[in-house]
């Protein structure tokens, strides 16, 4: 089946590093992103992973991933106020190897405490 | 380079009308995908076009549909309204090739009320 979760909320407090993780289960994922949503804004892009990688790491931000135990977690490191915003983890399911549709998660909530 | 362009931002319609909202993806992307945002299902794929053809769709009934021009440009339409499809409903576009990252590239979304 499709699916992915997360937990709801984090609260950090600034400078110190945060890590949201995600669980999936489709074996078939080809890649895996992490999405950042500030109040009332679409959806941005802040990195993804293809399935066979354990890590990918790029400026604050480093993605680990367990292939094994389908899991994902995205490291920020030097939290600051304005990372504040919900991230969410989406995994690519493609059929017929062409395209695909995005699973999201339901978003994980990060607020950080100056 | 400009972004996905999502008209129109907010809307206001009654149960049983209809909508249709518009999405221009980023120059050069062929592959346009919808999804709805609800507080209670979060984020949910509607249906993906490439090249003026659905290539995928999700779990929504008949009500829901869109369609692509040759210009990449694709709307979607929402019939007989009701006060669940209250939502934000984002487009995204990618370049839609096979064997690409295929990374989203979303834009801010129709913000839809349904009275």
């Amino acid at each position: 089946g499709e699916d992915v979760e997360q937990s709801l909320f984090l609260s950090v407090r600034e400078g110190d590093s945060s890590v949201i993780n995600c669980t999936y289960t489709d074996s078939s994922s080809t890649y895996l992103y992490w999405y950042k949503q500030e109040p009332g804004a679409g959806l941005q892009l802040l990195t993804y992973i293809f399935s066979n990688m354990d890590m990918k790491q790029d400026q604050r931000l480093t993605v680990l991933l367990n292939k094994k135990d389908k899991h994902l977690s995205l490291r920020i490191a030097d939290t600051q106020t304005g990372d504040s915003a919900i991230y969410f983890c989406a995994e690519k399911i493609s059929p017929y190897n062409q395209g695909g549709k995005l699973i999201f998660g339901q978003g994980t909530e990060l607020s950080v405490k100056p | 380079k400009a972004g996905v362009t999502q008209t129109p931002r907010y809307l206001i319609k009654t149960r049983g009308q209809q909508v249709t909202l518009s999405c221009s993806p980023i120059s050069g992307h062929r592959s346009v995908s919808w999804y709805q945002q609800t507080p209670g299902q979060g984020l949910q794929f509607l249906f993906e076009y490439f090249s003026e053809t659905q290539r995928n769709k999700g779990n929504f009934p008949g009500r829901f549909s869109g369609r692509q021009f040759s210009n990449s440009r694709s709307e979607m339409n929402v019939s007989t309204l009701e006060l669940g499809d209250s939502a934000l409903y984002l487009c995204a576009s990618s370049s839609g090739l096979a064997g690409v990252t295929g990374e989203l590239f979303f834009g801010e979304g129709s913000r839809l009320t349904v009275l």
